[in-house]
């Protein structure tokens, strides 16, 4: 499995404003994915961030409106940019870890956000 | 592109008792994994039980088991010996060998009854 944490874990932020979400995990990984889930909502991928690479966005999802870092294996920021009140979900960051053959995604405890 | 249906929006059962939620996918992919998540309403996602589609057997974890119907494209999850705290939403999800993006259902809402 994997431990990861978010900080932080609830926030209420004004229209207009930016919020960066970490992510953090207990050992390096090569790819980190950053989900948005809408209230009352299933998940949806916002992007894939690598290493040393710029991150791979989902249609719908622009660099503009969730710039992401990744300064390292165990690491990574999600920003808000410019929020508005349609921003207010829970951000989930998730890591992948292989055993055997079989792939799992493990999630962090999710960030939820209200934009007033 | 691979799809994920859970039909069942809401279910409510009495504590002790069984419980089967429904999962149908939607793919062109023979070898693949799947997935039942459950998310309390501390949000937090965690990982019930997962399915290689190459094995033919029934995944089981403790009380939790699935019945994993790979030409019908179902992968249903039996709570045995239903607890308060499985309360959750239970989200399917499915993943193509090799990829990296999940595709999850629409959820579940599982509420156990005292």
């Amino acid at each position: 499995s994997a431990v990861i944490s978010q900080k932080p874990s609830r926030d209420i932020c004004q229209r207009g404003t930016s919020l960066t979400i970490q992510c953090q995990v207990d050992s390096q990984v090569t790819m980190m994915f950053w989900y948005r889930q809408q209230p009352g909502q299933s998940l949806t991928l916002i992007a894939t961030a690598n290493q040393g690479s710029e991150a791979t966005y989902e249609s719908g999802f622009v660099i503009d409106k969730f710039p992401i870092s990744r300064p390292n294996l165990t690491f990574s920021t999600l920003t808000v940019s410019n929020m508005s009140p349609e921003d207010s979900s829970i951000y989930l960051c998730s890591v992948s870890r292989t055993s055997g053959y079989t792939d799992t995604q493990y999630f962090g405890p999710g960030t939820r956000l209200t934009v007033l | 592109a691979q799809t994920v249906t859970q039909s069942q929006p809401e279910m409510s059962v009495q504590e002790a008792e069984t419980v089967t939620l429904s999962c149908t996918y939607d793919t062109s992919e023979n070898n693949y994994y799947l997935f039942w998540y459950k998310q309390p309403p501390s949000r937090q996602m965690i990982l019930v039980i997962r399915q290689e589609a190459y094995k033919q057997q029934n995944a089981t974890e403790n009380r939790f088991s699935v019945n994993f119907q790979k030409a019908a494209k179902s992968f249903s999850l039996k709570i045995s010996d239903s607890q308060l705290g499985d309360t959750a939403m239970y989200f399917c999800a499915f993943l193509p060998r090799g990829a990296q993006k999940l595709v999850f259902g629409q959820g579940t809402r599982l509420t156990i009854n005292p």
